[in-house]
């Protein structure tokens, strides 16, 4: 399973744009990118899912360069309710292969 | 998007005693399910893929005969923590693919145990 690594923690504003880039040099060619939120005491959430280029939906955008080694989650004018701790996950999606969570990035919205 | 429940949210016990933990996908049918503990400020750890009609599968340092996993049904898996001890106290949390509908990984709300 390839490694990822991401900020621990960021800060920001209500109304802000949020970029948070999560590095996974070990890829895999058949490894997906997929980011999952999770507000305390709560299970994760899944987000938004990627290969390759850019992928939107109506929470966030995705960006991935050519080479795969990295990604950055887009949380357009984020709000307090975006308040939480974002996981970035690089692995096969298939039925029966279980998630392995990193360490997240705790992200804090403040008024 | 497809529906995992857990039972109970949370469940306060005394040491010694056995706790039974309920995982339920609600409009879909999944072979595979998977157990997650999640301590304070951590990120979550895999513990077990629970396969429905077969035993378990546990990640390395996981006790088996501690934290029993039965998954008698396509819709239902159970963990229950037997003779627990307060370094049992965690968020446990399960999850399902939803194999024929999509691949997509769902969560159950997780359970609190706190073990005096």
């Amino acid at each position: 399973l390839a490694k990822t690594t991401q900020p621990i923690s960021m800060d920001s504003y209500e109304g802000q744009e949020v970029n948070i880039t999560c590095s996974h040099n070990n890829i895999a060619t058949n490894d997906y990118i997929t980011w999952y939120q999770q507000f305390p005491s709560q299970g994760p959430r899944f987000i938004i899912q990627g290969y390759k280029t850019k992928v939107t939906n109506e929470v966030a955008s995705l960006f991935i360069p050519a080479d795969r080694k990295s990604s950055t989650l887009s949380l357009p004018r984020v709000s307090l309710s975006d308040t939480a701790v974002y996981y970035c996950l690089v692995g096969e999606w298939q039925a029966g292969t279980a998630l392995i969570f990193g360490k997240g990035t705790t992200l804090s919205v403040s008024s | 998007g497809a529906v995992v429940s857990q039972h109970p949210s949370w469940v306060i016990c005394k040491s010694g005693t056995s706790v039974k933990i309920e995982c339920r996908s609600l409009d879909f049918q999944a072979t595979t399910m998977f157990w997650y503990r999640q301590f304070p400020k951590q990120s979550l750890m895999l513990m077990a893929t629970s396969n429905e009609g077969s035993k378990a599968t546990y990640e390395q340092g996981v006790e088996k005969d501690k934290f029993l996993i039965n998954h008698a049904s396509l819709t239902l898996s159970t963990l229950t923590v037997t003779s627990a001890h307060p370094e049992d106290s965690s968020f446990y949390i399960c999850s399902a693919r939803a194999g024929e509908v999509s691949n997509e990984q769902f969560f159950g709300p997780g359970t609190r145990l706190t073990v005096l």
